[in-house]
This record gives C-alpha cells, structure tokens and sequence, in this order.
C-alpha cells in the first residue's frame, strides 16, 4: 500500500502565483487533514474533512481553500500565493472512530519568492 | 489552543533516560504522541485516552493526567534511534486537531 501520496514534493511560487497541493489515501479513511509546519511553530491545523464532500476550516485556513470531491482525495489551493505561505505541508489521513491515529504523507516543501 | 511542551529541546547520551511534558490550557480528552525525524513525516507513537492511562511501546512509555491537564512521556535507556522531535496532540469535541510545540531530542554516543 502507498498509504498518503503528496503531490509534488517540492515547488517554487512566485508571489501572487496559485497553485493546487493533492493529496491521495489508498486506505479508504474518511477523515484528512492539511497542516503547515513552521520551525518553532510545529504542526498548525489549515483546513480538515471528516468525508466525501465535507471540509472545515482550522486554526491557520487564511488565504487557502481546500476541496473533497472524491474520498480518497483531498486538494489544499493556494489562489495568491504570499512569502508568509512558504513552508512545508503535510497532509494526513485517519480512520473513523475516537481518537484513532492519523497517518501522514512525506510533505510538500514550497518556497514562495 | 496548542499545547506546550517542555523541555523545547534535550540533549542526551545513549543509555540515559528523558521525560517530555506536554500541558494544556483546556481540558484534555486524550494525548496523541508522535516522532519525526528531521526531514520526515511523523510517526504516530500512541494514543491516552483515559486519566491515569499508561502506554508503553518499547522502553516508551506515556502517561496521562486528565486532571492536570497534563500528559508526560517517558524515553527510557534512550538509543540513538530514539533522536527527532516529539509532539503531543490532542483532538477537540469538533473535530479539530492541535499538536503542541515540539520537544528535539538529540541522542549521541
């Protein structure tokens, strides 16, 4: 199983650029997760989906929108990229049920210029 | 709403023991524990779902104390495998997700 796929790896913005994070699960779980990961700051929530369809806003979601259309994917945009945004993201996946783990995908590194 | 832990970082030779706090200003429904490794995803550890809950996996062991609002992990006879940053975690009545600060741990020979 390839569990979480992020795609692409690694991307340069120029400010004011848009660009669409993806995030694929093979694992046929119903929650995802997309988090941002600052030094010092550790990992902050941006926006999360507990099904197909459904999304909700995290503790950071200012300037980036997210999409749910199928089950197993899970879309992070970023309309007008800004330096404040460079970072590296995770997206993660976990079962339903309470307090189940949550599996993530190796990050996307994205420097905003 | 995100957690706190401390030490921020530890430095420890192989064989020696750590103790990472994790505490929250809100009351805890269960701590999550995960790893990373520098320049790699985390890696869940264990979950504490209970006051007074104790895990172990290995010599890493956990315990929870709800009514502190307060969990604590326990590295024991660290080795050198044992090096990256841990987190705590803990998930709200609506779903969201807060991991806490990070603690580095650095194990040498």
């Amino acid at each position: 199983n390839a569990g979480v796929t992020q795609t692409p790896k690694f991307r340069v913005l120029k400010t004011g650029q848009s660009m669409t994070l993806l995030c694929a699960q093979d694992m046929n779980h119903e929650y995802m997760y997309w988090y941002r990961q600052d030094p010092g700051m550790g990992l902050r929530l941006i926006h999360y989906s507990v099904g197909e369809g459904t999304t909700a806003k995290g503790e950071v979601p200012d300037g980036y929108n997210v999409s749910r259309l199928k089950k197993q994917n899970f879309l992070l945009g970023l309309e007008s990229a800004a330096p404040s945004q460079t970072s590296v993201y995770f997206c993660a996946s976990r079962t339903t049920g309470v307090n189940q783990p949550q599996h993530f995908g190796d990050g996307t590194r994205l420097s905003i210029l | 709403q995100q957690p706190v832990q401390s030490p921020q970082a530890v430095i420890l030779r192989e064989g020696e023991d750590a103790v990472i706090n994790c505490s929250s200003s809100k009351a805890l429904y269960s701590v999550h524990w995960y790893r990373q490794k520098h320049g790699e995803a985390p890696i869940f550890l264990m979950i504490l779902l209970k006051g007074g809950e104790q895990k172990g996996h290995d010599k890493i062991s956990a315990s929870f104390n709800e009514k502190k609002q307060q969990s604590s992990l326990y590295l024991t006879a660290s080795q050198l495998s044992y090096s990256g940053t841990y987190f705590c975690g803990t998930e709200d009545t609506g779903n969201q997700f807060y991991f806490g600060t990070g603690t580095s741990l650095t194990v040498i020979p």
